[in-house]
């Protein structure tokens, strides 16, 4: 299959500062990726819909101004988390097509201390 | 109501034994079903994708689609303590760019 590459896997941010996490498609062309956030025990919830030269489209109660997406390329896209707090630490996971077939990051454990 | 309904366990079974998940929805618009594995701490790893009613199989793994119903099945014949983990199913439309995941069930194989 596809191969969806996160990173960092995980970091440790003080309150306040912002954080970027990137994903890339690796063996493909992604017009569109889909940033999830994951609280424990719980499935994934979707955050924003990324589109390659546009902007993203955010889901409801989702803020655009905190959560900064970004998709520059057909195989990059970033989540900038602005001015982190404590209640931003979640597990941020990101997701690309082929199709119908949904291929997902490693995920990226975001602490806020 | 949700629009995809997961039992989410937690599922014990003895090492060997076959793993019955499964998911019902209420959309028959969807015509896409995944299921997914997901380590702790990990992103969920495809495991098998269907599109049309009737099993299919890979190695261990049988996903059974049953679009009357609309109710889908996975299930892994000799389970291994490496098959413990949380298994997610999910379905999508082409016409709609969202996925729609069920809650997850929390597996665990005892050795």
């Amino acid at each position: 299959g596809a191969v969806v590459s996160q990173h960092p896997s995980w970091v440790i941010c003080k309150s306040g500062t912002s954080v970027k996490i990137e994903c890339r498609s690796l063996d493909f062309q992604a017009t569109t990726m889909f940033w999830y956030r994951q609280f424990p025990k719980q499935s994934l919830m979707l955050m924003a819909t990324s589109n390659e030269g546009s902007k993203a489209t955010y889901e409801q109660g989702v803020e655009k101004d905190k959560f900064l997406i970004n998709h520059a390329s057909l195989t990059l896209s970033t989540l900038t988390v602005t001015s982190a707090h404590p209640e931003d630490s979640s597990f941020y996971i990101c997701s690309a097509r082929v199709f119908a077939e949904a291929f997902f990051g490693q995920g990226t454990r975001l602490t806020v201390v | 109501q949700k629009e995809v309904e997961q039992d989410p366990g937690p599922l014990s079974v003895p090492e060997g034994a076959i793993v019955s998940l499964n998911c019902t929805y209420s959309n028959s618009a969807f015509q896409y079903f995944m299921w997914y594995r997901q380590y702790s701490r990990k992103g969920p790893e495809l495991l098998m994708y269907t599109y049309s009613s009737g099993n299919k199989e890979d190695g261990r793994f049988t996903a059974q689609v049953d679009k009357s119903s609309k109710y889908i099945s996975l299930f892994i014949r000799d389970s291994q303590p490496s098959d413990s983990a949380t298994y997610l199913c999910a379905m999508i439309w082409v016409n709609d760019y969202k996925l729609s995941f069920g809650a997850g069930t929390t597996v665990t194989v005892r050795a």
